[in-house]
């Protein structure tokens, strides 16, 4: 799978947009962009994926550029309940696993 | 809205002693995984099971672990001997199929404490 790098740490006033980053610049065509969640010790929760085109769902959307190599986690209007560790990562399609880095440490502040 | 399920939700043993951990995957599921997290670390793979096999497995999963989907509904993950270092929470998750579009399902994980 191709590595992703996201910051480390992003803080988030509440009732704001919050933009989370992920460069994946090795990225190849048959790879998806996933987003996961884990809230202080909770499972990893799915948020949204893509492969080319921008997605939405009830809980984010998600931009890809159009040359693949980032994307962009945009939760609209964050929450207190949004303060968690948000991992990208790059999957291929059948592949069996996830591999997890240390994501983005996400801190909304009311 | 369907959930994969853990339990125990805390697990306290003693070292040397054997340990299953059970997950029951969503219903329609056919790829099942386990993953473990050390307190404060990464969220790390160590197993997936497809067609009442290993499909594959990661350096963690040495022969103190196995995997078994008993009786369709469950699946569990034994520790034979557990030691000091197996102390973490483990996550199960399951997803549907094999396209690219078929998403991991966590359930809420199981906290296992070696003594």
């Amino acid at each position: 799978d191709a590595k992703t790098t996201q910051p480390p740490s992003m803080d988030c006033a509440e009732g704001r947009a919050a933009n989370l980053p992920c460069n994946h610049s090795t990225i190849s065509g048959n790879e998806y962009v996933y987003w996961y969640r884990q809230i202080h010790s909770q499972g990893p929760q799915y948020i949204i994926h893509g492969l080319k085109n921008n997605e939405t769902n009830e809980m984010a959307s998600l931009i890809i550029t159009e040359d693949r190599k980032s994307s962009t986690l945009i939760l609209p209007h964050a929450t207190l309940r949004d303060t968690a560790v948000y991992y990208c990562i790059v999957r291929v399609d059948a592949d069996y696993k996830l591999s997890f880095g240390a994501g983005t440490t996400v801190t909304v502040r009311a | 809205e369907p959930e994969v399920t853990q339990t125990p939700s805390h697990q306290v043993t003693q070292m040397g002693q054997e340990v299953i951990l059970r997950c029951v995957p969503i219903s329609n599921h056919l790829y099942f995984y386990w993953y473990r997290q050390i307190l404060g670390q990464k969220v790390e793979f160590l197993v997936s099971f497809y067609n009442n096999e290993i499909s594959e497995k990661s350096e963690i999963f040495d022969d103190q672990f196995s995997v078994e989907r008993p009786d369709g509904s469950n699946f569990t993950l034994k520790i034979r001997s557990t030691k000091l270092e197996d102390s973490a929470m483990y996550f199960c998750a399951s997803k549907s199929g094999t396209s690219g579009t078929d998403t991991q399902y966590f359930g809420p994980g199981t906290r296992l404490t070696v003594l």
